[in-house]
């Protein structure tokens, strides 16, 4: 089975402290995601990676960045967090299928952490 | 504006009873529809994925329909159990071409509870 693991379930931090969220997968995917998830508003893409050291922005990259030193592991990064940024964040990986669109295969999702910044 | 809109937003059914889900798109050109299962503190699981041409599709007691013509899926839970209370989230893709990316919606979700 794919197994994609997060490092914390809950995390509380300070307004303006760096955090560290970390996500491995170990199915040997190419592509690996980081999602946050609000009431009402569904998952929004922060994040993705379809290689090592590549990244590209999703739909609200805005006061994240990320790092993909390994293929297996995927970091987000909020830089000085803000309260806005309370939410549960969700890492994925899926394979890369050659002859598909890079969406069109599974995407295998992590337990999510539940961040909360006071 | 969302372009996967789903309802009802939340719905309680009897265990052993039935339900459907609405998920309604605007994403074009579309790829494949994937209809998602979040239990509680856990990330989304994929039940069923369907593509342009296909109009049915079952994975044990989930039946998901399309009609690519006027944008609509459905989500039908047959003979409901205890284990079926969960968010059921609809994702669309589209525009992508082969070896390249389009892009991915997300609806909100239906909050299913089924109660004894």
């Amino acid at each position: 089975d794919v197994k994609v693991t997060q490092s914390s379930r809950y995390l509380v931090k300070r307004t303006g402290e760096k955090v560290f969220l970390e996500c491995v997968q170990d199915m040997d995917h190419e592509n690996m995601f980081w999602y946050r998830q609000d009431p009402g508003l569904g998952l929004r893409l922060i994040y993705f990676s379809y290689d090592v050291k590549m990244k590209e922005k999703g739909d609200i990259p805005e006061g994240y960045s990320v790092s993909r030193e390994k293929k297996e592991r995927f970091s987000l990064i909020l830089e000085s967090a803000s309260t806005n940024q309370t939410s549960m964040y969700l890492c994925a990986s899926s394979p890369l299928l050659t002859g598909t669109s890079g969406w069109d295969n599974e995407q295998f999702f992590g337990p999510g952490t539940r961040l909360t910044v006071l | 504006k969302n372009q996967v809109e789903q309802s009802p937003q939340s719905l309680i059914i009897l265990e052993g009873k039935n339900c459907t889900l609405q998920c309604n798109y605007t994403v074009s050109p579309f790829s494949n529809l994937r209809w998602y299962k979040q239990d509680t503190g856990r990330g989304p699981v994929s039940l069923t994925i369907m593509t342009f041409s296909e109009n049915t599709k079952s994975n044990g007691r989930y039946t998901a329909t399309l009609d690519a013509d006027t944008k609509q899926s459905s989500l039908h839970i047959t003979a409901s159990q205890l284990s079926d209370s969960a968010s059921y989230i609809c994702v669309v893709s589209g525009g992508g071409k082969t070896d390249s990316w389009g892009k991915l919606q997300f609806g909100a979700g239906t909050q299913v509870v089924v109660t004894p």
